[in-house]
């Protein structure tokens, strides 16, 4: 089964513990994005990896950290200076830069619903 | 910057037909994404358009106009399970910018 895998569905954390949200792919993409989404705002980007360790901060990188170490493999870790981090996160990947020029979807993982309490 | 806008909501019976607009400023443009998600699941590409004009995909349709800085997606013959919520994202610079979505509620 070829796929975006995101564990666990659902996240419940203590204020001032950082925590891992896990994103595995075995679609053979090069790219990973990592998204938040509150309700009302659409999905916002945090990070984004184009390539092995290589990657981007997005439009709301404070308080967020992320590694690509493997291709297959791309953690974010919540941290606990991340104000408000009660979100649903979602994990996407592209087939990369090799298909520039064609146009090719993100495809996007079921979602990490994370609750900092 | 990227400054994507679209309705919060609308409201359509089903059967009917309902076009949902969405406007762009961006300073990269690489094509334009309409996305479609339940509540509680993952995004679901619907289209994708780069050049200007209208491309047709069963009972959806999106349109774009480059020069207006201007897409819709239209959906045709509503049935229940189209109530959900539709994005519209703007490619550039190897990312996509998405605007906040536009809930649809489909009734009977």
């Amino acid at each position: 089964d070829g796929g975006i895998t995101q564990s666990p569905k659902y996240l419940f954390r203590k204020e001032g513990q950082n925590v891992t949200l896990s994103c595995e792919q075995n679609l053979n993409h090069d790219a990973m994005y990592w998204y938040r989404q509150d309700p009302g705002q659409g999905l916002r980007l945090i990070y984004y990896s184009q390539i092995v360790n290589d990657f981007q901060k997005g439009d709301i990188a404070e308080g967020y950290s992320v590694s690509r170490e493997k291709k297959e493999s791309f953690p974010l870790t919540v941290t606990s200076a991340q104000k408000n981090p009660t979100a649903f996160y979602l994990c996407a990947t592209h087939v990369g830069l090799s298909e520039a020029g064609s146009y090719n979807e993100q495809f996007f993982g079921p979602g990490t619903r994370l609750t900092v309490l | 910057g990227q400054n994507i806008d679209q309705p919060t909501e609308m409201t359509a019976t089903e059967g009917a037909i309902v076009q949902i607009n969405c406007t762009y400023q961006t300073s990269g443009f690489n094509g334009l994404f309409w996305y479609q998600q339940h509540a509680g699941e993952a995004p679901t590409f619907l289209s994708y358009n780069v050049l200007d004009g209208l491309e047709e995909k069963g009972r959806f349709s999106s349109f774009l106009s480059r020069s207006k800085g201007y897409s819709y997606l239209l959906l045709k013959e509503l049935q229940m399970k189209d109530s959900a919520s539709y994005l519209c994202a703007v490619s550039g610079d190897y990312k996509l910018s998405f605007g906040a979505g536009t809930t649809v509620t489909v009734r009977a």
